[in-house]
């Protein structure tokens, strides 16, 4: 398996883009999730989705939008970048069950300018 | 969710046991500790996780106080790839988006 993967690596956006971050597990995990990282910091909560079809408001969703087509896929969307949101954005997934641990792609490094 | 406290850096030296402290004096009864670390700017990694009773795994032992107010994640023979973030968090069960990480414990392993 290879687990949560992450594309793009790195990216670099002007004020006002916008870009979709992608993300796809394939372990048949039911929830899935989107966390930044600034640096020093820990983890925040963007969104997450229990299924597909579901998702829901996350610590700090503002300026993105998510949606959950398919079991496998979760894409962020930035639709309008705001230099704010320069950040490391990580994607999880994990199985249903209660003390299933989070499975964690490598990291979308965001730069806007 | 109780909150946390880690100590912000650790040093520990090579093939010596690495013991990382945690507090969490407010945790409720259906709360579980969870430990992850992440190893340079990689995504967080799942290391161990536990009710009440001390846990050990391949990776590390989790020792959970009595009146589970604090914890200590024990690696027992810490290397040089150990140097990471290690991050506690408690949480109740089925609140995966409730998985909070705070600033964790930078743990310098030397040679």
């Amino acid at each position: 398996n290879a687990g949560v993967t992450q594309t793009p690596k790195f990216r670099i956006l002007k004020i006002g883009q916008s870009m979709t971050l992608q993300c796809t597990q394939d372990m048949n995990h039911n929830y899935m999730y989107w966390y930044r990282q600034d640096p020093g910091m820990g983890l925040k909560l963007i969104y997450y989705s229990v299924g597909a079809g579901i998702t829901d408001k996350g610590e700090v969703p503002n300026g993105y939008n998510v949606s959950r087509s398919t079991t496998e896929d979760f894409p962020l969307r930035l639709e309008l970048a705001a230099p704010s949101q320069t950040s490391v954005y990580f994607c999880a997934s994990s199985l249903m069950t209660g003390n299933s641990p989070l499975h964690f792609g490598n990291g979308t490094r965001l730069t806007v300018t | 969710d109780a909150k946390t406290t880690q100590p912000p850096s650790m040093d520990c030296a090579e093939g010596r046991a690495a013991n990382l402290p945690c507090n969490h004096s407010t945790i409720s009864g259906n709360e579980y500790v969870y430990w992850y670390r992440q190893i340079h700017s990689q995504g967080p990694q799942y290391i161990i996780h536990g009710l009440k009773n001390n846990e050990t795994n391949e990776m590390a032992s989790l020792i959970i106080t009595e009146d589970r107010k604090s914890s200590t994640l024990i690696l027992p023979h810490a290397t040089l790839r150990d140097t990471a973030v290690y991050y506690c968090i408690v949480r109740v069960e089925y609140n995966n988006n409730d998985m909070r990480f705070g600033a964790g414990t930078r743990l310098t392993v030397k040679p």
